[in-house]
């Protein structure tokens, strides 16, 4: 059975920092391409970050970009989003998910980060 | 990142059929696959469709896909209660180099 469990969302103050995870499990993680997906409260989805199977292609929403990292250990079948300088606006339920090409098929149940002082 | 644009809302009595349009662009919808999701409230979005019109497994035929140009639908037959949730459509941007959401779709079953 395919898992994505996310992990290492909280509370942060404006301009801090955090490191989210996300352990898959069911499928060879090296196959498969991953995003990271987020949804404010309320609101829709808003696509945040992609990286390659071999970790070599990496993209960023405007949004986000010189601010999150994305990262992938293949050995240890995880997933990383490394988020600095922290926003309110940056508040949302975090999803990892499986992407296959031109669509996610599996998503986790989502880590909530909420940015306030 | 701009969006593709969806309706807000729709709805429709139980046992009918809805549709969910998705407009976009020649460097999204136009040069991509389409896919759609299905979520509930409270619950994590749901693989609906892909490749414009192909259901994953456990998905049923009362759900459907298609795409014209820059623009792509979603119908939904045999409408049931259960089915009340948003719905969003996704797609690659090839110039921004981004995947693309719509803005959702809240579905409303009278």
């Amino acid at each position: 059975e395919v898992q994505l469990v996310e992990s290492g969302g909280g509370l942060v103050q404006p301009g801090g920092s955090l490191r989210l995870s996300c352990a898959v499990s069911g499928f060879t993680f090296i196959n498969y391409d991953m995003i990271w997906v987020r949804q404010a409260p309320g609101m829709g989805l808003e696509w945040v970050s992609y990286i390659s199977s071999s970790g070599s292609t990496i993209y960023y929403a405007d949004s986000v970009k010189g601010r999150f990292t994305v990262s992938r250990d293949n050995a240890q079948n995880s997933l990383y989003l490394q988020m600095h300088s922290l926003r309110a606006e940056d508040t949302a339920l975090y999803y990892c998910a499986r992407n296959p090409p031109f669509r996610f098929d599996y998503l986790g149940p989502g880590t909530l980060v909420t940015v306030s002082s | 990142q701009s969006v593709l644009t969806q309706p807000p809302s729709v709805s429709a009595a139980p046992g009918q059929k809805v549709t969910i349009s998705c407009s976009g662009s020649s460097s999204n919808i136009g040069n991509s696959y389409v896919s759609w999701y299905q979520q509930p409230p409270g619950t994590a979005p749901k693989l609906l469709i892909y490749d414009n019109n192909k259901r994953p497994s456990g998905i049923p035929d009362r759900f459907s896909g298609s795409k014209s140009g820059t623009s792509a639908t979603l119908g939904i037959t045999g409408l049931q209660t259960g089915d009340e949730a948003d719905y969003y459509c996704a797609a690659w941007d090839n110039s921004l180099s981004a995947w693309l959401f719509g803005g959702g779709t809240r579905l409303t079953v009278l």
